[in-house]
């Protein structure tokens, strides 16, 4: 079974410093990883994956994340944070070696960007 | 340019009167999935549909259906909603059922009175 943990319900972080949401996985195979934002009454907006090859992965709107085997761990991380980057954000994980089409979400974690 | 698209963006029903929500998308992709999300909550996959094959989900009740009459559209039913239903429904595609990335709509939150 593939399953994916959010260790922070909620993040607070200053306007301008960095920021990381953490996000462990387990899966039995190999993982494909992803990483969604969802912003009030809106569906998930894709930011990020990792399906092989460089462990850092760069998204959109100047996110990244790091794919880190042995800690099975897929931490996403921002440089300097916007207040428009408060939001919800999702890890998901695929198990692609056991042939698993389904999407795992993690429950969330909630972005608090302080001006 | 190219989307997924839900109707309506609100929907309220009555205990146990049936409703149908809407989903088409632009992208031409082979997949389409529909997640119902209750507050505070991670998405939770009903089904999907790869082409014309459906695909249900063993925990899904009995109560959720979804009809795809062609590549574009997908339809969730839910024939006697009940209070506990009440949450918001996402539709996603994907051009495959692997790697691919899954792209969401916006949602349809539904009220059940």
């Amino acid at each position: 079974a593939q399953s994916v943990a959010q260790p922070e319900d909620q993040v607070n972080v200053a306007e301008g410093n960095p920021l990381t949401v953490k996000c462990t996985y387990s899966v039995s195979g190999n993982p494909y990883l992803f990483w969604y934002v969802q912003y009030p009454n809106r569906g998930l907006q894709f930011l990020l994956k990792y399906i092989t090859g460089d462990n850092l992965v760069k998204g959109s709107y100047g996110f990244e994340a790091e794919f880190n085997k042995s800690q099975t761990s897929f931490h996403l991380k921002k440089p300097s944070a916007l207040v428009s980057d408060s939001a919800l954000y999702f890890c998901a994980v695929r198990d692609i070696t056991a042939g698993s089409y389904q999407l795992t979400f993690g429950k969330g974690t909630k972005l608090s960007v302080i001006p | 340019d190219a989307m997924v698209i839900q109707n309506p963006r609100y929907q309220v029903t009555q205990f146990g009167k049936p409703v149908t929500l809407s989903c088409s998308q632009t992208l031409n992709h082979n997949v389409m999935y529909w997640y119902q999300q209750k507050s505070s909550q991670a998405p939770k996959l009903l089904f999907h549909y790869y082409d014309k094959d459906f695909n249900n989900e063993a925990d899904t009740p009995d109560n959720f259906q979804s009809r795809r009459p062609n590549t574009s559209f997908c339809f969730l039913d839910i024939r006697s909603p009940g209070l506990g239903d009440a949450a918001m429904y996402l539709c996603a595609t994907s051009r495959t059922v692997h790697q691919e990335t899954q792209y969401f709509g916006p949602g349809t939150r539904l009220l059940v009175l």
